[in-house]
């Protein structure tokens, strides 16, 4: 089975706070992804990756970035967190069958 | 701009129904198309997956595809009210990230 772990299933932070979201995967999935969901907008790409140390920007990248330094690991960065950025984030990866898996998701609130 | 376009419910049926779920996407070079089911505050979970024209059946699902209409949808026999939840298509071309609908909201009503 597929695992993808994210590190937290909820999150209180503060404006300006710098916060950092995990995931990791046991897959060896080349391809990582990371959305957030909000009521009525449905699931927004924020960034992707497609190898270690690679980098994509996906719809909505602003105010966020990644790192992937190592094939199973791909963060996402809140440089310094605002209160539109309170959501629900996703990380994803993406088999070889285009199949993507889900993490469980982080309820993110910036307060 | 690749477009995934459903309806947004709420579909209500009754239990034992046929639900019917409905998709259309604008990107021609789609090749697999993907059902995820997402029960609230949950991730989306992949149910059905298709490849070629015509039906695929997997237990009370099936999905339908018509790559000349661009229309995928999906079927479920005997809903239950364990299949409330919230349905995303998904069509893949290549090796690109997968493009979600907004997803159709399903109540099954006892």
């Amino acid at each position: 089975d597929v695992k993808v772990t994210q590190s937290s299933r909820y999150l209180v932070k503060r404006t300006g706070e710098k916060v950092f979201l995990e995931c990791v995967q046991d897959m060896d999935h080349e391809n990582m992804f990371w959305y957030r969901q909000d009521p009525g907008l449905g699931l927004r790409l924020i960034y992707f990756s497609y190898d270690v140390k690679m980098k994509e920007k996906g719809d909505i990248p602003e105010g966020y970035s990644v790192s992937r330094e190592k094939k199973e690991r791909f963060s996402l960065i809140l440089e310094s967190a605002s209160t539109n950025q309170t959501s629900m984030y996703l990380c994803a990866t993406q088999s070889s069958e285009n199949i993507q898996y889900f993490g469980a998701g982080t309820r993110l609130s910036v307060l | 701009q690749k477009e995934v376009e459903q309806n947004s419910g709420p579909l209500s049926v009754p239990e034992g129904a046929i639900a019917s779920l409905n998709c259309t996407y604008s990107d021609r070079v789609s090749q697999s198309f993907f059902w995820y089911r997402q029960y609230s505050g949950k991730s989306p979970e992949l149910i059905m997956s298709i490849y070629s024209n015509g039906d695929k059946e997997d237990g009370r699902f099936t999905a339908q595809l018509n790559k000349a209409s661009q229309y995928v949808s999906l079927l479920i026999r005997d809903s239950q009210p364990s299949d409330s939840a919230t349905y995303l298509c998904a069509p893949s071309s290549g090796n690109t990230p997968l493009v979600f609908g907004k997803g159709t909201r399903l109540s099954v009503i006892a």
